[in-house]
């Protein structure tokens, strides 16, 4: 079954420490994405990678941060440097469909900050 | 200003009869997509139809079908004979082909609620 996985499903953190949450896709799809949602509103970007190797900044990076060495995995770190990092994070993958690119989510990471 | 506008924070609907969510949005890129997404309160985001800037036609997937006007800027989703497990939240999303290229935008989601 192709797919895209999160892991974990939860996280809970100390402030002060980083975190890293995991996203694999088996899709083959050479784009991946991280997504940070807050309660009631929509999607704001925080990172993308077109491919493997590169990866460029969203509109919220600051205290975040990626690496892409593999097609089929796109860790983010959540930094001690994110001053409110207690959110519901997805990421997603794409593949080009007519004129653009649609992409596809996995289950989602909620992490809290204790 | 903002790319795509849901002016429904909150929807309800009779279950069996149809509605429409509504979705504008803003761009000077003559190529785009635009797309809209169901997110249940699992959290997952599921693609539910997507619409080209230069398709003459409406798309259509089952029950949902997206009313495209392009001169108004406007890519309402419709749902047809709604069901229980279509309440959820429903975001509007558009994707630049040159502008931001590699980017979407999302909507800030209407949330649809289908009463028995």
């Amino acid at each position: 079954d192709g797919g895209i996985t999160q892991s974990p499903k939860y996280l809970f953190r100390k402030e002060g420490q980083n975190v890293t949450l995991s996203c694999e896709q088996n899709l083959n799809h050479d784009a991946m994405y991280w997504y940070r949602q807050d309660p009631g509103q929509g999607l704001r970007l925080i990172y993308y990678s077109q491919i493997v190797n590169d990866f460029q900044k969203g509109d919220i990076a600051e205290g975040y941060s990626v690496s892409r060495e593999k097609k089929e995995s796109f860790p983010l770190t959540v930094t001690s440097a994110q001053k409110n990092p207690t959110a519901f994070y997805l990421c997603a993958s794409s593949i080009r469909q007519g004129l653009t690119d649609t992409q596809y989510f996995g289950p989602g990471t909620r992490l809290t900050v204790l | 200003a903002q790319k795509i506008t849901q002016t429904q924070p909150g929807m309800f609907v009779q279950e069996k009869e149809a509605v429409t969510l509504d979705c504008t949005y803003d761009t000077s890129d003559p190529s785009y997509g635009l797309f809209w997404y169901k997110q249940p309160s699992s959290g997952e985001m599921i693609f539910l139809i997507y619409q080209g800037s230069y398709d003459q036609q409406n798309a259509t997937e089952g029950r949902y079908s997206l009313n495209f006007q392009k001169a108004r800027k406007s890519a309402n989703l419709v749902i047809s004979a709604s069901q229980l497990g279509d309440s959820a939240m429903y975001f509007c999303a558009m994707r630049e082909t040159y502008t931001n290229a590699g980017k979407s935008t999302f909507g800030d989601g209407t949330t649809l609620t289908v009463k028995p």
